[in-house]
C-alpha cells in the first residue's frame, strides 16, 4: 500500500505569492493533519481535519488555510508568503485521532 | 501550555554502545506518545507508539518507556549502529494534535 504522498516535493516562491500544497493520505485513513517544520526545530501543528471538517487549528495566522476533500485528500494554502514561511511542510494521516500517525516525505518550501 | 523537551540535543557515540534518549512533557493528560526518526530533509518514520495506559513498547533493538505521572519517556537503543544516525523526535498526542520536542541528533561512529 502507498504511504502518505505529498506534492510537490520542492517549491520556490516569491514573497507575497500564494502556494498550495497537496496531500493524499493512506487508503482508509480519514484524518489528515498538517505540520510546519523549521530547520532545527520539531514540527509545529497547523491543522487537523477529520471527515472533511476542521477539528483543530494551531497558532498560525489566517494566511494559512486548509481543506479536506470527499476522498480524504487535503490541501494546505498559504497566502501572502513571507520569508519566514520557508520550511518543510509535513502531512500526516491516521485512521482517526488518537491512533498511530504516519507522515509523508514533506514539501520543502523556499520563499525568496 | 503543552511543551515537550528532549535531552540531550545531540549525542555522538561509538558503534555498539547502548544509549538512552530522554523526553519530558508538561501536560500529563496525554492520549499516547510516539517516537519518530527523521533523516536529513526527509519526513518522519514512526518507531514506537505507547498508549497512555501502557508502560513500555519494544521493537527490535528499540525500547520505549512511559511514566505519565512524572511526564517522562525514554527511548533505549541497544547495540547502536551507524545506520541509526538520525534525528529522533518525541511527540505527545493531545487528542487532535501531536506536540513535538525539538529532537535529539544522534551520530553513531563506526
Amino acid at each position: 500500500d502507498a504511504g502518505v504522498t505529498q506534492s510537490p516535493t520542492h517549491l520556490i516562491k516569491t514573497r507575497g505569492q500564494h502556494v498550495t500544497l497537496r496531500c493524499s493520505p493512506i487508503s482508509g485513513h480519514k484524518s489528515v493533519s498538517w505540520y510546519q517544520q523549521v530547520l532545527g526545530q520539531g514540527p509545529q501543528f497547523i491543522f487537523q481535519y477529520y471527515e472533511k471538517e476542521e477539528r483543530g487549528r494551531g497558532n498560525f495566522p489566517d494566511r494559512f488555510s486548509a481543506r479536506q476533500f470527499p476522498n480524504y485528500s487535503s490541501e494546505l494554502n498559504v497566502n501572502a508568503l513571507l520569508l519566514g514561511d520557508s520550511a518543510l511542510y509535513l502531512c500526516a494521516s491516521s485512521w482517526a485521532l488518537p491512533f498511530k500517525t504516519f507522515f509523508g516525505q514533506g514539501t520543502r518550501l523556499t520563499v525568496v | 501550555k503543552q511543551e515537550v523537551t528532549q535531552i540531550p540535543a545531540a549525542l555522538s557515540v561509538p558503534e555498539g554502545e547502548n544509549l538512552v534518549l530522554n523526553c519530558s512533557f508538561t501536560d500529563s493528560a496525554i492520549y499516547n506518545l510516539q517516537w519518530f526518526r527523521q533523516d536529513p530533509g526527509k519526513g518522519l518514520t514512526s518507531l514506537l507508539l505507547i498508549q497512555s495506559s501502557q508502560r513500555e513498547q519494544t521493537s527490535g533493538r528499540l525500547n520505549a518507556s512511559l511514566d505519565k505521572s512524572s511526564g517522562r519517556s525514554t527511548l533505549y537503543i541497544a547495540a547502536s549502529q551507524p545506520g541509526d544516525s538520525a534525528t529522533y523526535l518525541c511527540a505527545v498526542e493531545y487528542g487532535n494534535k501531536l506536540v513535538f520536542g525539538a529532537g535529539t541528533i544522534l551520530r553513531v561512529k563506526s
